[in-house]
């Protein structure tokens, strides 16, 4: 199985101030088309994960511009150019590129 | 709007069994491959299985293969989870999901715990 490694795993954040997560798989997240399938999942306390970011960058629909990915093969990291209150929680990676879908896990962004 | 509500949950002992749906509503759920995930009580997510729109596909994670088993009913927007042999390890918030399409879709979770 890929095993996805996420750093740090807690990480206090300043309000307006950058951030950013790392994610590292065990192996290239490359698909044979070429499309290379790492997510970044967020979940606020006490509420269902919801996705941000999938295909390594592209944004989900209502995710604020305050976020972006970027990273290939194997190392990839999710950006939070200024972080707002509502950013709190626990951000994982996920890839499916490879079966069995994995996760990274997660780091717990606190204020 | 688009909802996922799981039901199901509850206390059992090891080594019984639970089974798990999940209603959608929404969206085209019979166009949809749809996924069960897990988080457990140190916060970590776990995928456990996939089936295909269709439901003539599945996958699942080596943790739960030959103990649970993923299931579809298209025509009433259902998705299932046998769920048996439970272990301690399997106490979770159990999540139906579409999470490999555009966009994402997650239900509230409903609550699995094994213990004696």
């Amino acid at each position: 199985d890929v095993v996805m490694t996420q750093s740090p795993l807690s990480l206090p954040v300043t309000l307006g101030q950058p951030a950013s997560i790392s994610c590292r798989s065990s192996r290239s997240l490359v698909y044979s088309d070429g499309n290379t399938f790492l997510n970044w999942f967020h979940q606020r306390p006490g509420q269902s994960p919801r996705r941000l970011i999938y295909k390594v960058s592209k944004r989900d629909s209502g995710v604020p511009d305050r976020f972006s990915g970027s990273g290939s093969g194997t190392d990839f990291t999710l950006r939070i150019n200024r972080v707002e209150a509502e950013d709190v929680g626990i951000y994982y990676c996920m890839q499916n590129t490879h079966r069995p879908l994995t996760f990274g896990g997660g780091t717990k962004v606190e204020i | 709007q688009v909802q996922l509500v799981e039901s199901g949950g509850g206390v059992v002992q090891p080594g019984g069994s639970l089974r798990l749906s999940c209603v959608a509503s929404g969206f085209s759920f019979s166009n949809s491959g749809m996924h069960w995930v897990r988080r457990d009580p140190g916060e970590r997510l776990e995928w456990l299985a996939f089936v295909r729109y269709d439901g003539n596909d599945h996958h699942y994670a080596d943790s739960v293969k030959g103990r649970f088993t993923i299931s579809r009913d298209n025509s009433k927007n259902t998705l299932y989870l046998q769920m048996n042999n439970l272990r301690p390890e399997d106490t979770a918030v159990y999540f139906c999901a579409r999470i490999t399409g555009t966009p994402d879709y997650w239900g509230q979770g409903t609550l699995v715990t094994v213990s004696s």
